[in-house]
Order: structure tokens, then C-alpha cells, then sequence
């Protein structure tokens, strides 16, 4: 069974500048979450899809993050503009359902200059 | 709002040791705890989930307790070995998503 799938693995960018990340689940997977996982932290929930549909957004900073999840498989993850405590590692992760387990992706490590 | 912290932040320890690991959480209820396995610059690794209604979990070397009542959580690994070198994580679910700690980096010396 194939894990969850993440790119870019790595992005330096300046600041101000946008970026988007890109997730692929595990196939029938219907809930989907993005995680922000700043150095020497524990991961931080940003937003949680049900299928296509927001369940949790309540920590995305909505001036400069967005999400989507279109046909309820892949999803996107945008910052826009970035600013320097952006710089985290931005992790996937999806489960099927209920109270499963989470399965995560391998993770976008963002440096913001 | 759940917090979740983890006793030591960080372990060195000889190979062949036992150890354990601690994760406290201040809202007993929660409907699972999962302990994770992040090496560096990877993703993160399950470990073992036990459901609320459970009081262990055992995969090989490793096993976890959880103990509501008290809002606790142990990690133990037995025989301890250089490839366990990582940081153990632990997160509880009592809404939508994964509450976690900061974790425990683990170093087992050869």
C-alpha cells in the first residue's frame, strides 16, 4: 500500500513570496490533515478535510494560508505572502476514518529568508 | 484545550537498556493516544494507538500504557538499540485531531 505523498520535500523562498504544497493521501483515505511542525515543536493542526469538506480550520492563519481539497483526494496548501516564522515543516496526513490511526507524509521542509 | 508534555526532553542511554518514556495530558477525555517515531528530517512513524477504552498496546520491543484517570501515558522499549536513536512522540485525540507533545529525542549509544 502506498504511503502518503508529499512535494516539494524541500522549498527556500523569500519572504513575501508565495508557496504551495501538494499532498496525495492513501487511497481511500477520506479525512485529510495539514500539520506545521516548527523546530524542537511538536506538529500543530492547520486544517482538516472530510472528503472535500472543511471539518477544522480554526488554526490557519486564513490572511495568508489557504486549502483545498478538490474531489475529495488530493490537496493543496498555500502561503501567500510568507513570513520568516513560516519556516517549519509542513506535514500531511490522512486516515480513513473514526478513531484509526493517522498515517503521515514524509513532510515539505519551508525555509523562509 | 488539551495539553500534552513529555518527560524527559531529551535520553541518552547505553545500548541494551530498558527504558521509558513519559507523556502526561490534562483532559481525560480523550478517545485515543498514539505514540509516534520521527527520525531526522523524515515524517512521522506510528508506533502503537491505544483506544481509550484500552489499557496497553504491545508491538515487539515496545509497549504503551495509558492510564486516563491519571492522564498518563508510558512509553517502554526493551533492549534498547542504536536504531532507536530518534524523537518518540505522543498525541492524544479528544476532537478532530492529534493533540501532541514536544517529544522525547532518544539517543542509544552503542
Amino acid at each position: 500500500e502506498a504511503g502518503v505523498a508529499q512535494s516539494p520535500r524541500y522549498k527556500i523562498i523569500e519572504k513575501r513570496q508565495s508557496v504551495a504544497f501538494w499532498c496525495n493521501p492513501i487511497s481511500g483515505h477520506a479525512t485529510l490533515y495539514w500539520y506545521q511542525q516548527i523546530l524542537g515543536q511538536g506538529p500543530k493542526l492547520l486544517i482538516q478535510f472530510q472528503n472535500n469538506g472543511v471539518v477544522d480550520d480554526s488554526q490557519l492563519p486564513k490572511d495568508r494560508f489557504s486549502a483545498e481539497r478538490l474531489k475529495g483526494v488530493d490537496s493543496t496548501l498555500k502561503i501567500q505572502p510568507a513570513k520568516l516564522e513560516d519556516s517549519a515543516v509542513y506535514l500531511c496526513a490522512s486516515k480513513t476514518g473514526g478513531n484509526y490511526e493517522q498515517y503521515f507524509g514524509p513532510g515539505t521542509r519551508l525555509t523562509v529568508t | 484545550k488539551q495539553e500534552v508534555t513529555q518527560i524527559p526532553a531529551a535520553l541518552s542511554v547505553p545500548e541494551g537498556e530498558n527504558l521509558v518514556l513519559n507523556c502526561s495530558f490534562t483532559d481525560s477525555a480523550i478517545y485515543n493516544l498514539q505514540w509516534f517515531r520521527q527520525d531526522p528530517g523524515k515524517g512521522l512513524t506510528s508506533l502503537l494507538l491505544i483506544q481509550s477504552s484500552q489499557r496497553e498496546q504491545t508491538s515487539g520491543r515496545l509497549n504503551a500504557s495509558l492510564d486516563k484517570s491519571s492522564g498518563r501515558s508510558t512509553l517502554y522499549i526493551a533492549a534498547s538499540q542504536p536504531g532507536d536513536s530518534a524523537t518518540y512522540l505522543c498525541a492524544s485525540t479528544s476532537g478532530y485531531a492529534l493533540n501532541f507533545g514536544k517529544g522525547t529525542s532518544l539517543l542509544v549509544t552503542p
